[in-house]
């Protein structure tokens, strides 16, 4: 069926450079897509959502981004910081009712 | 504010064994969900709740599996016989509007191990 899936299950990314994470979306129909961080030990946590009807959305050192052409979304995170390590979701949510996840891509943030 | 409490934190038990998981919402959320995490995968919903109401739970086994949510708030995870694919996160969310999109928030989550 149709699913959000991420490209990438780990990136390496040194303190202070510009982070990006990859999802496609294969269900044109969702009307929301959101991004989490889940750090170890912790439910996700929400970072930042774009509705459909947009392309790009800014927040606090985050950035998405939304192309309904090739059903792509990133995640941009800028001056990566320790405490940006984490597995990072991106979901859908659509007419349907309900968020449907994707596996996850993992950051590491190395000094 | 007070988060999303779950407990226990953690669960090891036999398979073939019952076991239960306890669900605070966050005061005033009309939407509950319950995801299962299997490690290395996002969360995966079993159950969604709108008050006391179900309105998704196509993807919770209801042979083993069952949900409550008295009085529409708190809400229990049951699973019985547990099987060692059980072995996940149980994660519990809530969200304040019954339908529609509107921001989850989550709790930290049930670690079960199945042995």
């Amino acid at each position: 069926g149709e699913s959000v899936g991420l490209h990438l299950p780990t990136l390496s990314v040194q303190e202070g450079d510009n982070s990006i994470i990859n999802c496609a979306y294969s269900n044109s129909a969702s009307d929301y897509f959101i991004w989490y961080k889940q750090e170890s030990g912790k439910g996700p946590q929400f970072i930042i959502d774009i509705r459909s009807n947009m392309d790009k959305r800014q927040g606090q050192r985050v950035t998405v981004l939304l192309n309904k052409t090739v059903k792509h979304l990133s995640l941009q995170i800028a001056a990566t910081q320790p405490g940006d390590s984490a597995v990072y979701f991106c979901a859908e949510f659509g007419s349907w009712g309900k968020f449907q996840f994707g596996a996850g891509t993992q950051v590491v943030v190395t000094p | 504010e007070a988060g999303v409490a779950q407990s226990p934190r953690y669960k090891i038990i036999e398979k073939r064994q019952s076991v239960a998981f306890w669900c605070n919402p966050i005061s005033g959320h009309a939407t509950l969900y319950w995801y299962q995490q299997i490690l290395g995968q996002g969360p995966k919903l079993l159950i969604q709740f709108q008050n006391n109401g179900v309105v998704d739970d196509s993807q919770l086994p209801k042979d083993r599996f069952s949900a409550e949510r008295l009085k529409g708030v708190d809400s229990t995870l049951k699973i019985q016989p547990a099987k060692l694919e059980d072995s996940a996160v149980y994660l519990c969310a809530s969200s304040l509007l019954a339908g529609g999109y509107n921001e989850q928030f989550f709790g930290p989550g049930t670690r079960l191990t199945v042995l």
